[in-house]
């Protein structure tokens, strides 16, 4: 398989659950990022990830929870979220500072009930 | 505040005539821009990007302008075809960003629905 994959592609959840988004690349590429998409917003970056080293937290709230086992996986472990965390969240990769452009995974429609 | 801004949320135009959309930025800072389409259940994909070094770039039917002055892009897609329909987001950076470092940071705008009719 190529490109980004993001498991799962939908995912509702209550307040008090623990879940996990997973992203996987195959690409070789070197940094890996989260992102926030919500209705009529700017795509908001959460975290970046460089070399499996975290380097941007844009003020993300602790319910929100990356990790980067390597350098080809990128999970995003959520618990005790709230509704309006309900956002499609999309994953990419780059290689450096991408400058021809990140490759995205096709997101995880999140809905927290 | 929010740096990149998409001031038309939807543009809907005729196929074969122009559609133009436009993106507006206040950081001075930012050197390279970028264009995305994004389709319904797909992640966005890079259409063309822009050096600030440049004021036009052109990729097929696909031409983006850059006014540094005016700290304004767009994006001209002639001929418009209905495939063409989805949300384009722009996106920019420090070029400082480039040259040796292993990761990027682009600033996206919260997007554009373009609709191409038959």
């Amino acid at each position: 398989e190529t490109g980004v994959t993001q498991t799962p592609r939908h995912l509702v959840m209550g307040m008090t659950n623990k879940k996990s988004l997973k992203c996987e690349q195959h690409l070789g590429h070197n940094a890996m990022y989260w992102y926030k998409q919500s209705a009529k917003k700017p795509l908001e970056l959460m975290f970046v990830y460089s070399l499996e080293e975290r380097v941007e937290n844009n003020s993300v709230p602790s319910r929100f929870s990356p990790e980067c086992p390597n350098s080809s996986h990128l999970f995003l472990h959520l618990h005790t979220l709230q509704p309006e965390d309900s956002a499609l969240y999309l994953c990419a990769s780059s290689q450096d500072w991408g400058g021809y452009g990140y490759t995205f995974g096709s997101g995880t429609r999140l809905t927290v009930v | 505040d929010q740096q990149v801004k998409q001031n038309s949320p939807s543009l809907s135009v005729q196929e074969g005539r122009i559609s133009i959309l436009n993106c507006d930025y206040t950081n001075s800072m930012f050197d390279y821009f970028l264009w995305y389409k994004k389709y319904p259940a797909e992640g966005p994909t890079f259409l063309i990007s822009i050096s600030s070094i440049k004021d036009k770039n052109e990729d097929g039917r696909f031409t983006v302008f850059l006014n540094k002055s005016a700290k304004h892009l767009s994006l001209h897609i002639v001929p418009s075809q209905p495939g063409d329909s989805a949300v384009y987001f722009c996106a920019a950076t420090p070029l400082a960003n480039a040259g040796g470092t292993s990761y990027g940071k682009l600033t996206f705008g919260q997007g554009t629905i373009l609709t191409v009719h038959p």
